[in-house]
């Protein structure tokens, strides 16, 4: 166990449907990053936020949204889905910024767009 | 295309072989991770090289960063079983992009018994 959660864990919805995925990091860490995972793609860095403070960001589309909240928790907001969408997401959670802090995974939303 | 090239893609062996992944780009990295996943799972950090040249040693497993902090190799020695699952390289900067996680395809290995 991580230590990072994500709910939830499983998701099917239809295209042009919004969805929202939540994150909630170990305790004490600052910095999260979302992920997506497709069989195609790999793992592809979507956007990371640095307490409450967006740091970086990779390959977003703009129909795609992030925050994190006061309580370090956060939220990646998926609109206007379509069937490529269809991935596992995957926040992880590091205590700083330094690019020797460990990354910790969580286990993933998988969401189906059908 | 991918910014970090892993290779092999597929790797299947017998148990007590040992096995090299290659993890190639021609971007330079602040520091360099390698992560192992199972199935349905998140990936878990093995290790984090920040220097050129580094070797560092965990069990088995042997990692490398190359001298231009460029490319990485992981050297399993005597696999075993436990060993299986999906290996990913992950970049981190270029100093540029500070932050910014490049991840390779990843290689599937597969110890047989």
């Amino acid at each position: 166990d991580s230590g990072v959660t994500q709910t939830p864990k499983h998701l099917i919805t239809a295209t042009g449907q919004r969805v929202t995925l939540r994150c909630s990091p170990r305790s004490g860490d600052l910095s999260v990053y979302w992920y997506q995972q497709s069989l195609d793609q790999g793992l592809q860095f979507l956007i990371q936020y640095y307490n409450g403070e967006e740091r970086a960001k990779g390959n977003i589309l703009e129909r795609f949204s992030a925050q994190q909240f006061p309580d370090l928790h956060s939220e990646l907001n998926l609109s206007s889905l379509e069937l490529g969408d269809s991935a596992l997401y995957f926040c992880a959670s590091k205590s700083g910024s330094s690019g020797t802090d460990t990354q910790y995974f969580g286990p993933g939303t998988r969401l189906t767009v059908l | 295309t991918q910014l970090l090239e892993q290779s092999p893609q597929f790797l299947s062996i017998q148990e007590g072989e040992n096995l090299t992944v290659y993890c190639n780009s021609s971007s330079v990295f602040s520091s360099l991770q390698w992560y192992r996943q199972e199935p349905g799972e998140g990936p878990v950090l093995l290790v984090t090289v920040v220097t050129g040249g580094e070797v560092k040693k965990l069990k088995r497993l042997t990692f490398q960063f190359g001298d231009a902090r460029k490319d990485s190799s992981l050297h399993i020695t005597a696999a075993q079983p436990g060993d299986t699952g999906l290996y990913l390289c992950a970049g981190e900067g270029p100093p540029s992009n500070f932050n910014k996680f490049y991840f390779g395809s990843g290689t599937k290995l597969n110890v047989k018994p």
